[in-house]
């Protein structure tokens, strides 16, 4: 079974256009989870999406942003890049839908940078 | 006071000795606790999960909470090389309807 996928694997971007992630849950999950992996803070929770809706939102401002299509997968958009967005971000995936949530898969991530 | 609290490292121990990896958290209304090991340029893996207090055991890694003074631990026995990674704990309070709080993760290194 193909676990949490994400794309690109590394991303090289310039300050202030867009960022946009991508992520593929495990199948038959419909819970999908952004975090963001910046040296020595730790890991960071920034969004969790199920069924297609925004469940909960971490203390990221509003230009950190994402959707959930029908097929479950996830995109996260990242406007206005600063320095500081330079992090791993990283996507889980569990089955949702108030059950087992705390058991999260792990993509690679995406190495984001920005210069 | 951060809401989870774990020692950085790294911790640095002989092949076959017994790890005790831990974290502090301040919030009573924690419920579940995670372990995940994270590998070098990898996402983190789900080890292990309790829910409440008490011990958990899973080969050769125990999993402890200890919910009165508000501490977890991960203990691996006979360690291995391959078990050099960060290990991240992790806690929520409602299962379904709560973000999960991870610690900053502990560096260790098995030397051979």
């Amino acid at each position: 079974e193909a676990g949490v996928t994400q794309s690109p694997t590394h991303l090289k971007k310039t300050r202030g256009p867009q960022a946009t992630l991508r992520c593929s849950p495990i199948s038959g999950h419909t819970s999908v989870y952004w975090y963001q992996q910046a040296l020595g803070l730790g890991l960071q929770f920034l969004l969790w999406y199920d069924e297609g809706e925004e469940r909960n939102r971490g203390n990221f401002p509003p230009r950190f942003s994402g959707r959930q299509f029908p097929n479950y997968s996830s995109e996260l958009n990242v406007n206005a890049l600063e320095l500081e967005d330079s992090a791993l971000y990283l996507c889980a995936s569990s089955l949702g839908g108030g059950g087992d949530s705390y058991e999260q898969y792990f993509g690679p991530g995406t190495r984001l940078t920005v210069t | 006071q951060k809401e989870v609290e774990q020692d950085p490292g790294p911790l640095s121990v002989p092949e076959g000795a017994i790890v005790s990896l831990n974290c502090t958290y301040s919030n009573s209304a924690f419920q579940y606790f995670m372990w995940y090991r994270q590998y070098s340029r990898k996402g983190p893996e789900l080890l292990m999960y309790t829910y409440s207090s008490g011990n958990k055991e899973d080969g050769r890694f125990t999993a402890q909470v200890d919910k009165s003074s508000k501490y977890i631990s991960l203990f691996i026995r006979d360690s291995q090389p391959s078990d050099s990674a960060t290990y991240l704990c992790a806690m929520s309070a409602i299962v379904g309807d709560d973000k999960i709080i991870f610690g900053k993760g502990t560096r260790l290194h098995i030397l051979p």
